[in-house]
């Protein structure tokens, strides 16, 4: 069965440098989750889309933007990376139907130097 | 304010034995769905269980089962004949209906031992 796609994987960046997650949801789900996953920490939400537009927005900082595209996938944009902004993000893809339940992606680790 | 709770960091448990997490929760909203991922070593987060919250009825999906107590606010899941497999944290978690925005519990890291 089709899963949540991320890319890259792992991504490695310079402080103040700019780094683009992408993620694919799974076919037909109609909403998309940006995850943020310090080291031991709970993933904090930063931000939705339902249809393609912003739905919901958590504790995303003002140099992050995302943005979900025609084919449904979506993309986190992060400007001025800073060295807290080393964590895994993760992408979740879910149908708009209460209790469905997300389906992750296996993440981005991104690590700012 | 919405919150969710895991009071043991971590756990472990023999192979083969049965093991109990604590989850906790505060909301004042009566329709919510609750549920339990597993994020192993490689980081992927697994759904493990749902619960929806009119349901009387506590969710089983094979070893996985869960107490729910509704009044106590109170959703524990109980790990049967535990695997190695199973080493991984545990994260509690809930939705209101109407929202589709997850609140997590801080998460217990559960160690199955051979």
């Amino acid at each position: 069965a089709a899963g949540v796609i991320q890319s890259p994987r792992h991504l490695i960046k310079e402080k103040r440098e700019t780094a683009t997650l992408k993620c694919y949801p799974i076919p037909r789900h109609d909403t998309v989750y940006w995850y943020q996953q310090g080291p031991g920490q709970d993933p904090q939400f930063l931000i939705s889309f339902y249809e393609k537009m912003q739905s919901d927005k958590g504790s995303i900082p003002d140099r992050f933007s995302a943005q979900q595209f025609s084919d449904y996938h979506s993309e986190l944009n992060m400007s001025s990376l800073e060295l807290g902004d080393s964590a895994l993000y993760f992408c979740a893809s879910s149908l708009t139907r209460p209790g469905y339940g997300y389906t992750f992606g296996s993440g981005t680790r991104l690590t700012v130097v | 304010a919405q919150t969710v709770t895991q009071s043991q960091p971590e756990m472990s448990v023999q192979e083969a034995e049965t093991v109990t997490l604590s989850c906790t929760y505060d909301t004042s909203e009566n329709n919510y769905y609750l549920f339990w991922y597993k994020q192993p070593p490689s980081r992927q987060m697994i759904l493990v269980i749902r619960q929806e919250a009119y349901k009387q009825q506590n969710a089983t999906e094979n070893r996985f089962s869960v107490n729910f107590q509704k009044a106590a606010k109170s959703f524990s899941l109980k790990i049967s004949d535990s695997q190695l497999g199973d080493t991984a944290m545990y994260f509690c978690a809930f939705i209101t209906s109407g929202t589709y925005k997850y609140i997590f519990g801080t998460g217990t890291r559960l160690k199955v031992l051979a």
